[in-house]
Formats: C-alpha cells, sequence, structure tokens
C-alpha cells in the first residue's frame, strides 16, 4: 500500500529565506507527484504536478523536484513572504486514478 | 469561470439522519472524486467516478453513497451508518482517468449535533 510521509509537519521562517519542504512515498510506480497548497478551511489549490518521467517542474518562485527511484520530491520556495503561510500537500497518483496524501507541512512565514 | 462547485460551505446533521453533499463542476472533466479531511490526517478516498453511471469505492466507502447521472455532478450521500462523520469534505475533478491534474472545490465541513 502505497505511503506518502511529509516532513517537517510544521515551519516557522522569517520573511524572505529560502525553504524546502520534503515529501516521500513507499511505491516507485506512480504516474506523477502534485504539490497543493490549503489556506485554512478551504480547499486544495494545484501548484506543480510532475510526471513520473520528469525530474523537476518550475513556477515563479517555486520549484519542485523528483527523484523517483528514492521515493521523494522536494518543494523549494524561493523568497517566501507571509502569503506563502499555508499548508502544503504533496500526493502522488497510482493506479486507477488515486491519489495518497500526505499529512501535510503547515508554514508559516513572519514577516 | 470554469470550476468546481461544493454546496453547502457548513452543513450539520443529527444522529442518524441522511444528508448529502453537492459537487458540480463546469470543466468538462471526466473523472471526479469524493475526499475526507480529518485533522492531522492526510485526505482520504471515499468514491470516485470515472464515467457517467459508474463509480468504485474508495479507501474509506463504508457508511456513504454516491451517483453519477451527469457528467457535472457527482453528489455523496452521508447514511446514518457513518459512525464518525465530522469531518471536512472535498471534492475533486481530472480531465482524464490517469495522470492528470487534480483540481478541487472549496470543501464542505459536515458536524454532527
Amino acid at each position: 500500500k502505497q505511503e506518502v510521509t511529509q516532513i517537517p509537519a510544521a515551519l516557522s521562517v522569517p520573511e524572505g529565506e529560502n525553504l524546502v519542504l520534503n515529501c516521500s512515498f513507499t511505491d516507485s510506480a506512480i504516474y506523477n507527484l502534485q504539490w497543493f497548497r490549503q489556506d485554512p478551511g478551504k480547499g486544495l489549490t494545484s501548484l506543480l504536478l510532475i510526471q513520473s518521467s520528469q525530474r523537476e517542474q518550475t513556477s515563479g518562485r517555486l520549484n519542485a523536484s523528483l527523484d523517483k527511484s528514492s521515493g521523494r520530491s522536494t518543494l523549494y520556495i524561493a523568497a517566501s513572504q507571509p502569503g506563502d503561510s499555508a499548508t502544503y500537500l504533496c500526493a502522488v497518483e497510482t493506479s486507477g486514478s488515486r491519489l495518497t496524501f500526505g499529512e501535510g507541512t503547515q508554514l508559516t512565514v513572519n514577516p | 469561470d470554469g470550476g468546481i462547485t461544493q454546496s453547502p460551505k457548513y452543513l450539520f446533521r443529527k444522529e442518524g439522519q441522511n444528508v448529502t453533499l453537492s459537487c458540480e463542476q463546469n470543466l468538462n472533466h471526466d473523472a471526479m472524486y469524493w475526499y475526507r479531511q480529518d485533522p492531522g490526517q492526510g485526505l482520504r478516498l471515499i468514491y470516485y467516478s470515472q464515467i457517467v453511471n459508474d463509480f468504485q469505492k474508495g479507501d474509506i466507502a463504508e457508511g456513504y453513497s454516491v451517483s453519477r447521472e451527469k457528467k457535472e455532478s457527482f453528489p455523496l450521500t452521508v447514511t446514518s451508518a457513518q459512525k464518525n462523520p465530522t469531518a471536512f469534505y472535498l471534492c475533486a475533478s481530472t480531465i482524464g482517468t490517469v495522470n492528470t491534474e487534480a483540481f478541487f472545490g472549496q470543501g464542505t465541513r459536515l458536524t454532527v449535533v
């Protein structure tokens, strides 16, 4: 059974700092890995999707990498801002279009 | 604007009642999903549907039922058989049935009173 783990569970940083969020998964037979953002009481917003054949994807200040063989992905946020404060979730797609989610990293960026 | 609409935003259920959560999408997506989110846990898949008039159980389907009579709609009924229904429910859709980006609604918070 696929299991997804996110470390750390919570992170607090000063504004302007570069930071890395980690995601690991146990079964490397995935179609893709997706990173989402969730604000309190809200739904999920898709940030980046990395296909299993890709190594990384970039969008603005966000860069996500994927090492499928080792079961790891990182989300790099450059020059963090208070507006980046949210919970970040990673999810892997396995067979049958099923997403398995990690428990998330709660990020706080302090002004 | 295209998107996924969940209603209501907040829902209160008395013990023993069935309640239905609405999910509508105008993205022309084939597949739709229902997830449950509890504090301290990741999202868990309840049911999903890859085509009209067909759906499959996810990891925690007991106590829930769904229908997919129209491509745009995928309502979830929380039955009285669900012993711990208080949670945040999220509906999602994907354009295809494999290897596509998932889009989510804003969620429905269900509370048992």
